[in-house]
């Protein structure tokens, strides 16, 4: 059964500062991984999604990353921002799954602080 | 463009009373169609899924029920609230299993 963590599960850093949230996936098989964003009482929004045939994903100064050997995920924020606030989600698909169903990690808790 | 849509914004219900959430979108056809319930201070958790029109899959027992009238539409029900019903509910959409999964804004239901 795949298990999804996240570590830490919150995280308080100066405004500037680059920083690394973790995912870890019990399931080497899976075949991507998905990274969310959710502002407090709000939907979740899209960051990345890695490929299992990819290694990683950039857009703007996110960088996300997949070791599916160490059933591993890093996302990367560089230069960090207060916008940048928020709950950070991973998600993995359950295997052997129809339908693309998500197992979802707990979440990081990131405050930036101005 | 595609866009998800979710309505009501919040709810506050009594035990008992029956429920209806909807979700719809817009750009796309034959999505994959999900639910998925996030209780205070826990992860989400799948609750139903769909692959087509009438084909609804559940992920957990409960008293909530889901259906997919339209190609693009979904439907979150139930017949009498329960208390543990409380939480915010998400429906997502992907093009496919191994897509991005996209999400509406949620349904904050209160259940008093």
């Amino acid at each position: 059964k795949q298990e999804v963590t996240q570590i830490p599960a919150a995280l308080s850093v100066p405004e500037g500062e680059n920083l690394v949230l973790n995912c870890s996936f019990t399931d080497s098989a899976t075949y991507n991984l998905q990274w969310f964003r959710q502002d407090p009482g709000k939907g979740l929004t899209s960051l990345l999604l890695i490929q299992s045939s990819q290694r990683e994903q950039t857009s703007g100064r996110l960088n996300a990353s997949l070791d599916k050997s160490s059933g591993r995920s890093t996302l990367y924020i560089a230069a960090s921002q207060p916008g940048d606030s928020a709950t950070y989600l991973c998600a993995v698909p359950m295997i052997y799954n129809q339908g693309g169903k998500l197992i979802f990690g707990q979440g990081t808790e990131l405050s930036v602080k101005p | 463009s595609q866009t998800i849509h979710q309505w009501p914004a919040t709810l506050v219900q009594p035990v008992g009373s029956p429920l209806s959430l909807e979700c719809t979108v817009e750009g796309t056809s034959n999505p994959n169609l999900y639910w998925y319930r996030q209780a205070a201070g826990r992860g989400l958790q799948l609750l139903f899924y769909s692959v087509g029109i009438g084909q609804i899959s559940s992920e957990v027992p409960q008293n909530l029920s889901a259906s997919r009238p339209q190609d693009r539409q979904f439907i979150l029900s139930s017949k009498k609230l329960l208390l543990s019903d409380s939480g915010f509910y998400l429906c997502a959409w992907s093009e496919g299993d191994s897509y991005e999964q996209y999400f509406g804004p949620g349904t904050r239901l209160t259940v008093t």
